[in-house]
């Protein structure tokens, strides 16, 4: 157990809907990165979060937006959805340090869109 | 971001030694060496990282090449729970230096015999 908290495990929605994941850190990590995988891309990362403000961007669509709250949870929104976002959705978490970030990722969240 | 290269697949026998090779030939001075694994159904897991010199842990050991051009994971043993996807990652700090993001390749898939 990582520590990392994401809900829900699983979604299921049609094309055109809007859906939110949620995510909790490890207890005192101040940042929060989202990662995307399918089957054709890989692990891909999305974004990642602060301290409650955005501090890097990879390839996430204009259709997806993220946010990091005061208590440091963190939501990404999934709008307009197409078959082609069918995905895990990984959210993971780390401790500002002075090296490197050890990272410590979640369960998951499996989105299907039908 | 600097790209590492590892065998698309390799396999072992339980309860001896796995040496998992990275390539990193345009790795800059300021990248640090990350491992991660992912075991069915789950998300990425943090197995051992490195700067420059070689670093044990109690997953694994991490052997970096003098030129830091390759480097290679070891498992002292292999289990039945070892198998997994193995990536290599070269993690760049972003300006502010609390941005680590990973980039993730199609790593290696590792097979435990019985």
């Amino acid at each position: 157990d990582s520590g990392v908290t994401q809900t829900p495990k699983h979604l299921i929605t049609a094309t055109g809907q809007r859906v939110t994941l949620r995510c909790s850190p490890r207890s005192g990590d101040l940042s929060v990165y989202w990662y995307q995988q399918s089957l054709d891309q890989g692990l891909q990362f999305l974004i990642q979060y602060y301290n409650g403000e955005e501090r890097a961007k990879g390839n996430i669509l204009e259709r997806f937006s993220a946010q990091q709250f005061p208590d440091l949870h963190s939501e990404l929104n999934l709008s307009s959805l197409e078959l082609g976002d069918s995905a895990l959705y990984f959210c993971a978490s780390s401790a500002r340090a002075p090296s490197t970030d050890t990272q410590y990722f979640g369960p998951g969240t499996r989105l299907t869109v039908l | 971001d600097a790209k590492t290269t590892q065998p698309n697949s390799m396999e072992s026998n339980e309860e001896e030694p796995v040496h998992l090779p990275c390539n990193h030939s345009t790795i800059s001075g300021t990248d640090y060496i990350h491992w991660y694994r992912q075991l069915p159904s789950q998300g990425p897991e943090y197995v051992i990282h490195g700067l420059t010199s070689n670093v044990n842990n109690r997953m694994a050991s991490l052997a970096i090449a003098e030129d830091r051009k390759s480097s290679t994971l070891i498992l002292h043993r292999a289990t039945l729970r070892d198998a997994a996807v193995y990536y290599c990652i070269l993690s760049t700090p972003h300006s502010g230096g609390s941005n680590y993001k990973l980039t993730f390749g199609k790593g290696t898939l590792l097979t435990v015999n019985p």
